[in-house]
């Protein structure tokens, strides 16, 4: 049963702190997403790429966010240094290739950053 | 891509359809409209999506207006694990970025 692997699953850590959270993607997927959730925002996309290129990065805050893929089978998101208002569910999601019009987003069950 | 708009909680009885409302009145003929949800503490999850026909898989069946302004979620017989907050979504086609609204609240009860 392939998934969306995510870790760490919580962490907690001082405002100051650098904090890097993980994501696999599923094997063969080659479009990854990162989202944001708080209880004021929702969901919100931070940034995707495709074929490990970054495609839009709109979303993220660029002083103190950076989102990499070192490799098709681990994205990286990085917040440095951390804030309190960066408390917040993030959830990485992967999609297939597609010959088509539509690719279906599978996401993993989140990282819960919580910033002292 | 078009907005949508959704009721913000709706409640079911278990065993009963539940029948999921969501406008979309700006749609142009190239979007979709996709259905995910979200259950407590998961992230979210496919459901069904549809351009112009109705759909149906194994979760849920959709209804689409024939001007595609607006379209009906239907899960023809919810459980309590059906529990969940509903997106619907309305994006062209392959590759972009799911925007997500408030979605509506489905409480499933006993």
């Amino acid at each position: 049963d392939a998934r969306v692997t995510q870790t760490p699953r919580h962490k907690v850590t001082e405002m100051g702190q650098e904090v890097t959270m993980r994501c696999q993607p599923i094997l063969g997927h080659n479009t990854v997403f990162w989202y944001r959730q708080t209880m004021m925002q929702g969901l919100e996309l931070l940034a995707y790429f495709r074929n490990r290129a970054p495609l839009d990065d709109s979303g993220m805050p660029k002083d103190r966010f950076s989102a990499e893929m070192p490799d098709a089978t681990l994205a990286t998101l990085k917040i440095q240094p951390s804030e309190p208002r960066d408390s917040a569910v993030y959830f990485c999601a992967s999609a297939p290739p597609s010959g088509g019009t539509y690719n279906e987003q599978f996401f993993g069950p989140g990282t819960r950053l919580t910033v002292l | 891509d078009a907005k949508t708009t959704q009721p913000t909680s709706m409640d079911c009885a278990e065993g009963r359809a539940a029948n999921l409302p969501c406008n979309h009145s700006t749609i142009s003929g190239n979007e979709y409209v996709y259905w995910y949800r979200q259950i407590h503490s998961q992230g979210p999850q496919y459901i069904i999506h549809g351009l112009k026909n109705n759909e149906t898989n194994e979760m849920a069946s959709l209804i689409i207006t024939e001007d595609r302004k607006s379209s009906t979620l239907i899960l023809p017989h919810a459980t309590l694990r059906d529990t969940a907050v509903y997106y619907c979504i309305v994006r062209k086609g392959y590759g972009n970025k799911l925007v997500f609204g408030a979605g509506t609240i489905l409480r499933v009860k006993s």
